[in-house]
Parts: structure tokens; C-alpha cells; sequence
């Protein structure tokens, strides 16, 4: 199994909503990432855990609040969004954290509609 | 911090080679990968590079350069299904291991 899993592929939310999105992956990879990519642009990082742990936080607002229950799993907890966060959101992961990660395998994405 | 260079639009003829490239500056290089990414799809992985030269793989070969801060990624025997986003991410040696994308070039394959 090569595939990281996102749910759901499309969501539309106002912007008082709370929702989440989901990713999962079962390749034993220690490292998963969020990724936001806008039309004609190349993605983003936003969050990256390593070994469950959150790693890296590119200065992302506090509406996006992130999770990793477990080593398969990540989420993005959405909360009071703005239009402008309307996007592609990208899950990936990768083998390993750090500078010895490898490839990153993406997810096929949500795209994010916030009205 | 990290400055990547791609150019934005290519147009090469099916059948034919195109050479993609992408120059980059770095307080830390521990890496370069391409990524390719048709419109409305999640990016895949077709190459790395960590140590000067080139590397083949089938109709794509990647070349590195550390000490110019140069790549290229090489397509050959092009087919329409190549139409896609092509994006090179270098990634640091500090920073966790950071990789930060360039913003892509648009490759256009006519017949």
C-alpha cells in the first residue's frame, strides 16, 4: 500500500463552521505533512510531525489546529476560516523526518471552499 | 532561507526532448527532488539528487550541480500525458530537513 488516504476531497464551509479533515497512510512512515497549495502555485508547508510530534509549524494561524493520534493518522482541525483560506490542502509523509526524509507522497487532497 | 528559480511555461513538440531547469540558493543543501503534477492532482515523485551528477530514470534523467546551485530534470521521447506542473524542491540541512518548492513550470506537450 503505497497511498496516502485524504478525506473528505471537497468541502464547503462558512465561515463561523468548525470542520476537519482527515489523512492516513499505512506505509510505516514516521513523518506527515500539511500542505496548502493555491491555483498556479506550488504547495506550502504548514505542518510537519515527525514520530508524532509536531516538528514544524510554518507560523500557520491558530484556526488551523492540527493533530496526529497516532503514527497512520493526521488531521486538520478548521475553525472561524476566511475566504482566503479557500485552497487545495495536501497531506503527505515521508519515511523519515528531517534531513534524511526521502520522497514525500501526497495525498490526492481536499480542496477547501470557505464562503 | 532559500530562493528557488524555475521558469514558468515550456512548450516543447511530442516526441521530442525538453530540459526543465532550476537554479537555487541555500544556507544548506541536503537535497533535490522534482515532483510532477497534473492539474487538479496531488504532485508524485519522479526524481532525486543529492551528490553531483546524473541520474536516469527511463524517459526522465536529473542532473545537479551543488556547486553552480543548478539542476535539470530531462524528458525525453515526450507524450502528451507529460502535460503537467513540474516542480523542483530543495530541501535543507537545517530547518528539519525543510524542503521548499519552487513555483513550478508549466510544461505544454502539443502533437
Amino acid at each position: 500500500d503505497t497511498e496516502v488516504t485524504q478525506t473528505p476531497k471537497h468541502l464547503v464551509m462558512g465561515m463561523t463552521n468548525k470542520k476537519s479533515l482527515k489523512c492516513e497512510q499505512h506505509m510505516g512512515h514516521r513523518a506527515m505533512y500539511w500542505y496548502k497549495q493555491k491555483a498556479k502555485k506550488p504547495p506550502e508547508l504548514m505542518f510537519v510531525y515527525s514520530y508524532e510530534k509536531l516538528s514544524i509549524n510554518e507560523s500557520v494561524p491558530s484556526r488551523f489546529s492540527p493533530e496526529c493520534p497516532n503514527s497512520s493518522l493526521l488531521n486538520l482541525h478548521l475553525h472561524a476560516l476566511q475566504p482566503e483560506d479557500s485552497a487545495l490542502y495536501l497531506c503527505a509523509s515521508s519515511q523519515d523526518a528531517g534531513p534524511s526524509a526521502g520522497e514525500l507522497f501526497f495525498g490526492e487532497g481536499s480542496r477547501l471552499t470557505v464562503l | 532561507g532559500q530562493n528557488i528559480d524555475q521558469p514558468t511555461e515550456m512548450t516543447a513538440t511530442e516526441g521530442a526532448i525538453v530540459q526543465i531547469n532550476c537554479t537555487y540558493q541555500t544556507s544548506g543543501f541536503n537535497g533535490l527532488f522534482w515532483y510532477q503534477q497534473h492539474a487538479g492532482e496531488a504532485p508524485t515523485f519522479l526524481s532525486y539528487n543529492v551528490l553531483d551528477g546524473l541520474e536516469e530514470k527511463g524517459r526522465f534523467s536529473s542532473f545537479l550541480s551543488r556547486s553552480k546551485g543548478y539542476s535539470y530534470l530531462l524528458l525525453k521521447e515526450l507524450q502528451m500525458k507529460d502535460s503537467a506542473s513540474y516542480l523542483c524542491a530543495v530541501r535543507s540541512n537545517t530547518n528539519a530537513g525543510k524542503s521548499t518548492f519552487g513555483d513550478g513550470t508549466t510544461l505544454t506537450v502539443k502533437p
